[in-house]
């Protein structure tokens, strides 16, 4: 299985703060990768895929980049509709797998 | 719009089998896969298996593979996912969501989530 490890676990910021979140795979598996926000009592949400690709409705402060076995999001600008958990994934080998996650808190 | 309703809250005993559903609408049901992701509690996002509706044909994680079951209705435009042998640890809120495209991997949108609660 492709192990995703995110850092850090959690960060605390504050409205028009910048955040960037890192995720590094086990090994390399191309740009079959994605990012998701999620929000306690909610479904989570697809924010990025494609390493970069801006999912349908996501606003443009989100950003996705990386390539190989590290991969970044960042949040510029935080609002306080962002503060919830992200997690990465890659969609290229089966079993599909998740990051641990990363929980974007309010300082 | 794309929406994806999930059957409501179970509770079983260990060694039960739990059958979620998951109700799609707002486009062709054969053109999408859907996947099942399940959320222990204060743990992570947990990916399970997929269906094709079109033909049927699933892929499962290998760590549920022989107790896992994902199956569709392309008449009710549902997919069900039945879990056997359940276990104190699969505990879990159980999420069904549609692919992006045709197949990719990438999961959006979601149901609203099913919690199985599995207790003596």
């Amino acid at each position: 299985d492709i192990q995703m490890t995110q850092s850090p676990s959690s960060v605390s910021a504050s409205v028009g703060d910048r955040v960037t979140i890192t995720c590094r795979a086990s090994r390399d598996f191309s740009s079959w990768f994605a990012w998701y926000q999620h929000k306690p009592g909610k479904a989570p949400r697809l924010v990025i895929y494609a390493v970069s690709t801006l999912q349908g409705g996501v606003p443009s402060r989100f950003s996705g980049s990386g390539s190989g076995t590290n991969f970044s999001l960042t949040i510029n600008n935080l609002q306080p509709e962002d503060f919830a958990t992200y997690y990465c994934q890659q969609g290229m080998s089966f079993p599909l797998t998740f990051g641990q996650g990363t929980k974007v808190e309010i300082k | 719009q794309v929406q994806l309703v999930q059957s409501g809250a179970e509770v079983k005993k260990p060694g039960a089998s739990v059958k979620v559903s998951c109700k799609t609408s707002g486009y062709t049901f054969s053109d999408y896969f859907i996947h099942w992701v399940r959320q222990a509690p204060g743990q992570g996002l947990e990916w399970m298996g997929r269906i094709n509706p079109k033909s049927g044909g699933t892929s499962y994680a290998q760590k549920f593979q022989g107790r896992v079951t994902v199956t569709r209705d392309t008449s009710i435009s549902t997919v069900y996912m039945e879990l056997s042998r359940l276990r104190s640890d699969d505990t879990a809120l159980y999420y069904c969501a549609r692919d992006i495209l045709q197949p990719v991997n990438y999961f959006d949108p979601w149901g609203q989530g099913t919690l199985v609660t599995v207790s003596s």
